[in-house]
């Protein structure tokens, strides 16, 4: 079946080191979102990328999705504490309303 | 405010009695859908809700059930809870479906002995 590998699963960063997620999926997606949850909350959305080869910028956030829409990035430029947390990636499945997440990758800033 | 509430927030329980665990939102979102988490699995979903009286599986649908009677409301149903049901159970809404936001409640974390 379909899967997200996200890697890596953890990165131990020091506060001012940049940080990247990468998201694979075994098939191609038709959008793909990502999510942060700190510890103990639960996921809050943080951005869409619907288009091949998109880019998004929020703040610090850059986000990217492949040209072949099978896999992304979050990169996190200067890690500050309050990005710890676990980010994951997901979309729907092609076709059908089901949702699939990638296995997230937690972070932790140290100060 | 825009929410997605669950309860109960915490619940132990023992194998095989029934339990329910309620969503609501507040936003009147047609999509709505359970997740489990649980460690290096990321979060799978259960089942999934498209509107009222329309349902479908997601991922892991076995041993759970679900209904969708009114739009705000989306029970989740553990007829014969078992202890490899226990997890941190999420409730989701969107707008409509596979190109909106999901908004997740806070999450019920389940114990079955």
């Amino acid at each position: 079946g379909q899967q997200v590998m996200q890697i890596p699963q953890y990165q131990h960063v020091q506060e001012g080191e940049d940080f990247t997620t990468y998201c694979n999926s075994s098939t191609t997606l038709s959008n793909i979102q990502w999510y942060k949850q700190r510890p103990g909350g639960h996921p809050v959305f943080l951005i869409q990328l619907v288009k091949s080869g998109e880019v998004k910028k929020q703040k610090r956030l850059t986000f990217q999705f492949g040209e072949a829409k099978k896999n992304s990035s979050l990169h996190i430029t200067a890690t500050q504490t309050t990005d710890v947390g676990t980010y994951f990636c997901a979309g729907p499945r092609i076709g059908t309303y089901k949702y699939i997440f990638g296995t997230g990758t937690r972070l932790k800033v140290l100060a | 405010e825009a929410q997605v509430t669950q309860n109960p927030r915490y619940l132990i329980t023992v194998t095989g009695k029934k339990l329910t665990v309620t969503c609501s939102q507040n936003m009147n979102h047609e999509y709505m859908s359970w997740y489990r988490q649980d460690p290096g699995l990321g979060l799978r979903q259960i089942y999934y809700s498209m509107n009222v009286e329309v349902t479908d599986k997601g991922d892991v649908p076995e041993g759970y059930k679900v209904s969708r009677k009114e739009k705000r409301n989306f029970p989740l149903i553990l007829e014969s809870p078992s202890p490899n049901q226990t997890s941190l159970y999420f409730c989701a809404s969107s707008s409509s479906g596979s190109t909106d936001t999901q908004y997740f409640g806070p999450g019920t974390r389940l114990t079955v002995l």
